[in-house]
């Protein structure tokens, strides 16, 4: 059973829009809920995350909302560039506890994002 | 280093070939963790470290994946009697933080991209 899934599976937005990238999560232990993005032939790298006392978290032009009841969250980029041309996953955890077993790193399946100029 | 590294980039394996694989975590970091990255998909935890303990190797699929970091920094993954389906990218990271729950410090290493003919 899946535990976090991610869609789109891919997006495209002009530059200069929004893109919206959404993760719905099964386990309600979960309590920390990181968003990564990774480049082609790069690992991963953290971008922002949410623990969720918050309902929202903004970095920059990068924002989560975090929705509890519905067990939802979501990436917002605003003025999309073209450099953010990417795969980003969404991730879940407890404890923010990077290894395995129940209470470890999930991540979704990865949403590749293309800003077009 | 100023990052993970990881070596080889790139490994072509035949079927029932064995791997190793190398990862330099960032100097001082005393967790490590190993990551299987299949096509399309989000990484998945294979096993943890602390200093050179193995703490956590649930998530190594068969017995034939073995890990070791006996001096407490470098860590090799090795693969015995490579299979098609252990083809993947395998991401290395590495963490300050004793026990590996700070998410927000743990840094990837650009994997190595692992096909079995």
């Amino acid at each position: 059973q899946q535990q976090v899934k991610q869609s789109p599976q891919s997006l495209i937005v002009q530059k200069g829009g929004i893109s919206i990238i959404n993760c719905a999560y099964e386990n309600t232990a979960f309590d920390y809920f990181p968003w990564y993005q990774q480049f082609p032939g790069k690992g991963p790298a953290l971008l922002i995350a949410i623990r969720p006392d918050v309902s929202e978290k903004k970095e920059g032009r990068f924002t989560i909302s975090f929705n509890k009841s519905a067990k939802q969250f979501s990436l917002h980029i605003m003025d999309s560039q073209p450099g953010d041309s990417a795969t980003y996953f969404c991730a879940a955890s407890i404890g923010a506890w990077s290894g395995g077993g129940a209470d470890g790193l999930t991540f979704g399946k990865g949403t590749h994002l293309i800003i077009q100029p | 280093g100023a990052g993970v590294s990881q070596s080889p980039r790139y490994k072509v394996a035949k079927r029932g070939q064995d791997v190793a694989l190398r990862c330099d975590p960032i100097s001082g970091h005393v967790s490590l963790f190993w990551y299987q990255q299949a096509l399309g998909q989000g990484p998945e935890f294979l096993t943890y470290f602390q200093n050179e303990a193995q703490l956590d190797k649930s998530g190594l699929p068969s017995d034939r994946f073995f890990a070791e970091r006996p001096e407490g920094s470098v860590s090799t993954l090795k693969i015995q009697r490579t299979q098609q389906e252990d083809s993947a990218v395998y991401l290395c990271a590495s963490s300050p933080i004793k026990g590996g729950t700070d998410n927000e410090k743990l840094f990837f290493g650009s994997g190595t991209q692992l096909s079995v003919l």
